[in-house]
């Protein structure tokens, strides 16, 4: 089966623009992650989305971190304006269900540098 | 929240040693714990996990082993080989219906000729 796809796999802006990242994921996978993960660290969940429905999203800077993900398939995370701290790995990951069984599948990831 | 530490940060062992990397988490009520391999440049993938109610899991060269009274549990890869190099991610969740893994910080592992 296909893996879980983002794009754009590299990207770099200055400090105060805006981007954002699109994630597919595996086909039937109701329960979506954003994931952020800074170089030499794991990866730290943003948000969690059950079908369009957000069920965790704590640990999203809400200032500057929006993420959304209509008709509950692809979804897109943006940050609106970037921040040098911002740089990091944004994963993707997406599972058939929010059950502890159910075995999370990452993406390749976006690797963002903020200059 | 859960907080889960993971030591070493950096092992190195010789080809077909053995290697042990351990974690420690803080909420007493994780009861699923996923050990996650990212080799350089590529995604995490699950490699082994254990639920709260075993106390050691294999899988023909490794194993975790885990100990509810202390709040840590370990990944034991036996026989190490050059493709056994990679980051190793330990994680923790609540389980039920709560899916959120909490990642402990890493450990690189180079396995030498």
């Amino acid at each position: 089966e296909a893996g879980v796809a983002q794009s754009p796999r590299y990207k770099i802006i200055e400090k105060r623009q805006s981007v954002a990242f699109w994630c597919n994921p595996i086909s039937g996978h109701a329960t979506l992650y954003w994931y952020q993960q800074i170089l030499g660290q794991g990866p730290k969940l943003l948000i969690q989305f059950q079908n369009n429905g957000v069920v965790d999203d704590s640990q999203l800077p809400k200032d500057r971190f929006s993420a959304e993900r209509l008709k509950g398939v692809d979804s897109t995370l943006k940050i609106q304006p970037a921040k040098l701290e911002d740089s990091a790995v944004y994963l993707c990951a997406s599972s058939l269900g929010d059950r502890w069984y159910n075995e999370q599948f990452f993406g390749p990831g976006t690797r963002l540098t903020v200059l | 929240g859960e907080n889960v530490e993971q030591h070493p940060s950096t092992l190195s062992v010789q080809e077909g040693d053995s290697a042990v990397i351990k974690c420690t988490y803080s909420d007493s009520a994780s009861n699923y714990f996923p050990w996650y391999k990212q080799e350089l440049g590529k995604r995490p993938q699950l490699i082994i996990d254990i639920r709260s109610n075993v106390g050691e899991k294999k899988d023909q060269r490794i194993a975790v082993t885990l100990n509810k009274t202390a709040k840590h549990f370990s990944l034991h890869i036996t026989e190490t080989q050059p493709e056994d190099s990679a980051v190793y991610f330990c994680a923790a969740t609540l389980g039920g219906t709560a899916s959120k893994l909490t990642f402990g910080t890493g450990t690189r592992l180079q396995v030498t000729l």
